[in-house]
């Protein structure tokens, strides 16, 4: 059974960069069927998908917020990560990260709230 | 981008009844469409891939149906435990999107 679980600040100052980190277990991440993603949920609103990785390292990211996000992979340690710069308040959300199986989320983290502000 | 809408928002039904929940997608997608359930505080959880196929694990009162544009989650005989979010999700083309919910509350 694998397992993700997100980690990192759960408050970030605005314009900075916001950090993330998912570490899978129960399954190597260098499994090429796979691509990993990260997905955000604002309180109260709907999902929005940000970007995924590839097991070879190919990125795609959503073209809303692509200038700002780099998703990468860490396949010694079994973790993938999300940056996002120059956060505002309208980054303030709950980030999961997930397993994807041909663009279907097959699997989630429990997610963590991450929130901008001063 | 494709745009997921779905209707209604929000939906009142009676344990043992039926709900019924319509996504629709701005362009043709095939069978490219997915549904999720998720409980507050809780991440969502793939109900049905492929437009109709249940993901193991999945009762067998949550059916989906549909191709191209119109879709359609039904949920029969509801139960308490159905109380959720239920958003639909195209896997056509990247960027992936998805609906804006339809939040089912069980009478």
């Amino acid at each position: 059974q694998v397992q993700l679980q997100e980690s990192g600040p759960g408050l970030v100052k605005p314009s900075q960069t916001l950090s993330l980190t998912c570490t899978v277990s129960g399954g190597s991440i260098s499994r090429s069927i796979y691509y990993w993603s990260w997905i955000r949920q604002p309180a109260g609103k709907g999902l929005e998908w940000i970007g995924r990785i590839s097991t070879s390292g190919s990125t795609n990211y959503n073209p809303s917020l692509k200038s700002r996000v780099t998703i990468s992979l860490d396949t010694s340690r079994n973790q993938f990560s999300l940056m996002v710069d120059s956060v505002t308040a309208a980054d303030t959300a709950v980030y999961y990260c997930a397993r994807v199986l041909e663009a279907t989320v097959m699997g989630w983290g429990q997610g963590t709230l991450v929130t901008v502000s001063s | 981008d494709i745009q997921m809408t779905q209707s209604p928002s929000s939906l009142s039904a009676s344990v043992g009844g039926r709900a019924t929940i319509t996504c629709r997608a701005s362009q043709s997608i095939g069978g490219r469409l997915n549904w999720y359930q998720q409980k507050p505080g809780k991440a969502p959880n793939l109900l049905i891939y492929g437009a109709s196929s249940l993901q193991d694990g999945v009762p067998s009162r949550f059916s989906g149906s549909g191709f191209n544009t119109d879709f359609t989650l039904t949920i029969s005989t509801l139960q308490p435990e159905d109380s959720a979010t239920y958003y639909c999700q195209q896997s056509h083309s990247t960027p992936l999107t998805f609906g804006g919910g339809t939040k089912v509350e069980i009478k």
